[in-house]
């Protein structure tokens, strides 16, 4: 079964230092999402990204954060200076289309931590 | 605002019982409901959705969910739980948007569930 795949499984970070976290959607899937969640809260959207550009983002997507496909394959979610606040588990998503009753694909995540 | 509510933060349950997570939406329009579970160490893996039509809609691992319309619900449930169902599960909402144009869930805060032996 297809799968959606992130790197790292955790990552532990320098306040103030970049990350990029990583994530390869499936393959055939058009629509890339990140979701955060920080421990102990809700699942909570970041971003959308559909033909290389963002197509929507939450108040929590501020100009620390970025989303690029760098490539035919991979999606990544970069924070450029990483606060104490920004530790959780990060979970890429895709989907094949939007129609309304499409499921979202998530990957494992990606547990970042900021000390 | 849209949200939704999971009211429990851990069912227990005993092997072989029936188990019901709960969940209520608050969501203009007709949503789309959607099942995730989450085992230790694993992704959000999706179970089951509904969108239109039948209000018992049946997903994976013999798990089945009943939209009720009336009282905004989208209660998961099982006929007889396994040790191996424990895992974490999330209920999420997908509002119905005119355009259609984008792709963004509402999630509940999840319901761990323990089956004992």
């Amino acid at each position: 079964e297809p799968e959606v795949t992130q790197t790292p499984s955790h990552q532990v970070t320098q306040m103030g230092q970049e990350v990029i976290l990583r994530c390869v959607p499936i393959s055939n899937h058009l629509y890339f999402y990140w979701y955060r969640q920080i421990l102990g809260q809700k699942v909570e959207f970041l971003v959308s990204f559909y033909n290389n550009e963002i197509s929507e983002k939450s108040e929590i997507f501020d100009d620390q954060f970025s989303v690029e496909r760098p490539d035919g394959s991979n999606f990544t979610l970069k924070i450029r200076s990483t606060k104490l606040e920004d530790s959780a588990m990060y979970f890429c998503a895709s989907t094949h289309g939007l129609r309304g009753g499409t499921e979202a694909f998530f990957g494992q995540g990606t547990r970042l931590t900021v000390v | 605002a849209q949200s939704v509510a999971q009211p429990e933060d851990q069912v227990n349950v005993a092997e072989g019982n029936p188990l019901t997570v709960k969940c209520t939406y608050s969501v203009s329009g007709n949503p789309y409901l959607f099942w995730y579970v989450q085992y230790p160490n694993r992704g959000l893996q999706f179970l089951l959705k509904y969108i239109t039509g039948d209000n018992l809609v049946k997903g994976s691992y013999g798990f089945e969910a009943e939209f009720n319309k009336s009282q905004t619900s989208f209660h998961l449930k099982k006929p007889s739980a396994l040790v191996s169902d424990s895992a974490l599960y999330f209920c999420a909402v997908r509002a119905p948007r005119a355009m259609d144009s984008n792709y963004q869930l509402i999630w509940g805060a999840g319901t761990k569930l323990i089956i004992k032996p």
